[in-house]
């Protein structure tokens, strides 16, 4: 069964510069979810979208934007990158509304030097 | 507010041992619980889910029950092996679609 696929799926960047993740939700799945899962830490909620409309916002930095688009996919773009983003961030996926769980993507991980 | 609470790691138990990972919740209304389980370097993994109040949810030998008189869903094994060393986190979806994890508790199994 497909998953959810997120590209790339190691980044290194600057101080500084910006990064880009995509994320291509399991076909039929209308809502995605952004976690930032730091070294030891449990994931943190940062943004959703249903039907390409932000959804929920949780701890995104100000630095941050996202958008779903009309395919679904998702991408979480990141600017004026700081050491402290180093961490592994996480789509998920799921149909809108309970009772169903998310499906998450293997990650990517990023790193600020 | 929503919550879930996990019980603190790290847990450490022999092979063939029983294990017992506690969770707590507290929502309004009827929210539906799921246990989520992260290998080392990977995503998390949906493990199983409940529903309901009295719902078992199961799966590779794990169980847990919705126990809504408790606001609990603790996930318990039979019998662990190596490859069960996780983490593994508690979670919940509430009826406005939003998700609340747990801290984690990270589970290593030993030989």
């Amino acid at each position: 069964a497909a998953g959810v696929i997120q590209s790339p799926r190691h980044l290194i960047k600057e101080k500084r510069e910006t990064a880009t993740l995509k994320c291509y939700p399991i076909p039929r799945h209308d809502t995605v979810y952004w976690y930032q899962q730091g070294p030891g830490q449990d994931p943190q909620f940062l943004i959703s979208f249903y039907e390409k409309m932000q959804s929920d916002k949780g701890s995104i930095p100000d630095r941050f934007s996202a958008q779903q688009f009309s395919d679904y996919h998702s991408e979480l773009n990141m600017s004026s990158l700081e050491l402290g983003d180093s961490a592994l961030y996480f789509c998920a996926s799921s149909f809108y509304g309970p009772p169903g769980g998310q499906f998450f993507g293997p990650g990517t991980r990023l790193t600020v030097l | 507010g929503n919550s879930v609470t996990q019980m603190e790691g790290p847990v450490t138990l022999s092979e063939e041992a029983f294990l017992t990972i506690n969770c707590t919740y507290t929502a309004t209304g009827y929210p539906s619980l799921f246990w989520y389980v992260q290998y080392p370097g990977e995503g998390l993994q949906l493990l199983l889910k409940a529903t309901k109040a009295d719902d078992k949810g199961s799966n590779k030998g794990f169980e847990a029950t919705y126990r809504k008189e408790t606001t609990s869903f603790h996930l318990e094994k039979g019998s662990v092996q190596v490859s069960d060393s996780a983490v593994y986190f508690c979670a919940l979806r509430d009826t406005g679609n939003q998700f609340y994890f747990g801290t984690g508790t990270s589970l290593t199994v030993i030989p």
